[in-house]
């Protein structure tokens, strides 16, 4: 299997509080799985890369303490954005690395989240 | 790092037309090449996908082309349908250095009736 879903599909927010996004594989554990972010009709931009029982590693220009990312199963990795901002409104989507069906450096993405920070 | 390049950044075709998207790497160490589809809204699909050890690959309407001299790869789309219309995304990442992909600047594609 490699069907990967997302939590939630769609929030909005005040600004200045904290939004989480939980992603998972379904039916296929994950020890790899990484955070995008898609600004409209833009490129999928690699913001970190969750491991299973260790700590993330961010891509350059990444805030790791505003996006807080754990992944505590192999199955779950979530992203807290933290104190959000209307600059923060984008859509997130996750991936995760394998499957059952496919190749081990095959990623399969989530449906995404769609964040707008009021 | 890696930078890949992506051209047409939109294409229109008519209907049974064949459309051809073209992407470069940078990274000679780049041994994996997907190529994905994303319908608005929605998660970007895996369609097809090639590795260094080979040149080409087919599945029904769809080929890739890997140049592994010339660091560029290439989507072949035969017999286009209105339902093939998307944005279409290439990318290259090193299987076992991090996998991490890096994506082209996406081509939209329309297949007009």
């Amino acid at each position: 299997g490699a069907v990967v879903s997302q939590h939630p599909s769609r929030v909005i927010c005040k600004s200045g509080t904290s939004v989480k996004i939980e992603c998972r594989s379904l039916d296929f554990q994950a020890t790899t799985m990484f955070w995008y972010r898609q600004f409209p009709k833009k490129s999928l931009m690699l913001m970190a890369t969750s491991n299973e029982g260790s700590k993330a590693t961010y891509e350059q220009g990444v805030e790791k303490d505003k996006f807080l990312i754990n992944h505590a199963s192999l199955t779950l990795s979530t992203l807290t954005v933290t104190s959000a901002h209307p600059e923060d409104s984008s859509f997130y989507i996750c991936s995760a690395l394998g499957g059952t069906s496919g190749a081990p450096d095959t990623q399969y993405f989530g449906p995404g989240t769609r964040l707008t920070v009021l | 790092g890696e930078n890949v390049e992506q051209h047409p950044s939109t294409l229109s075709v008519q209907e049974g037309d064949s459309a051809v998207i073209k992407c470069t790497y940078s990274d000679s160490a780049s041994n994996y090449f997907p190529w994905y589809k994303q319908e608005l809204g929605k998660r970007p699909q895996l369609i097809i996908d090639i590795r260094s050890n080979v040149g080409e690959k087919k599945d029904q309407r769809i080929a890739v082309t890997l140049n592994k001299t010339a660091k560029h790869f290439s989507l072949h789309i035969t017999e286009t349908q209105p339902e093939d219309s998307a944005v279409y995304f290439c990318a290259a990442s090193i299987t076992g250095g991090g996998n991490k992909l890096t994506f082209g600047t996406g081509t939209q594609l329309k297949v007009e009736l």
